[in-house]
């Protein structure tokens, strides 16, 4: 299985604040990573796909990069709804496999 | 308007199958491209994808469970379903569907449901 590695497990954040994780793929994943945002007590929902693609909707202080085996999601200028946790998800082979999350949290 | 809703038991017992469903509207599942999926979640924990179905009736496991796994989808291509056998503890979690459009290499996962929690405990 491809294990993807997400750093830092949590992040403690100011509103305004540039952020920055990143999700390290175990084998090359070309561009098949998602990123996905989950909030407390809701379904995961997608942000960026294919590795750089704003999902429609999705305000443009989110964005995504990377290929092969580094990948990066930065929030531009953090907001308060902005506050959950991040995954990143391989679609390239199977198992899909997610990595462990990054937590955002209010300093 | 894409929905997607998990049912399922809420509890059942160790050694026992559990049955989830789910049902969707907004889209059909016969049409090209498009894959539902099974994705579970424990609670405080990262996700793990368990199974998908696509247009085309093809089936796609996670090896690690695969032997305990059934994914199927009714007739009408409004329902997709997951049996998972022999249930135990480890198998307690928020359970979601999840749509795919575009293919399982070349879609993404843009509608979820709400999830179903299940517990499994004697």
């Amino acid at each position: 299985d491809i294990v993807m590695t997400q750093s830092p497990t949590s992040m403690s954040i100011s509103v305004g604040d540039r952020v920055t994780m990143n999700c390290k793929a175990s084998q090359n994943v070309g561009s098949n990573v998602d990123w996905y945002q989950q909030k407390t007590g809701q379904s995961p929902k997608l942000l960026i796909y294919k590795a750089s693609n704003r999902y429609t909707g999705v305000p443009d202080r989110f964005t995504g990069s990377g290929s092969g085996t580094d990948f990066t999601f930065t929030i531009s200028n953090m907001q308060a709804e902005d506050l959950a946790v991040y995954y990143c998800m391989q679609s390239n082979s199977y198992p899909w496999t997610f990595g462990g999350g990054t937590k955002l949290e209010l300093k | 308007q894409v929905t997607l809703k998990e049912s399922g038991p809420g509890m059942l017992q160790p050694s026992k199958t559990l049955s989830l469903t789910c049902s969707f509207s907004g889209f059909s599942l016969s049409t090209s491209g498009m894959v539902v999926s099974w994705i579970r979640q424990p609670s405080g924990k990262s996700l793990e994808w368990l199974a998908a179905i696509d247009w085309d009736g093809d089936k796609y496991y996670n090896p690690s469970l695969k032997s305990r796994l059934t994914v199927s989808k009714n007739t009408s291509n409004t329902q997709v379903f997951l049996k998972i056998t022999s249930v135990d503890i480890a198998d307690t979690a928020t359970y979601y569907c999840a749509r795919r459009p575009g293919g399982p290499r070349k879609g993404y996962f843009d509608y979820w449901g709400q999830g179903v929690m299940v517990t499994v405990s004697s």
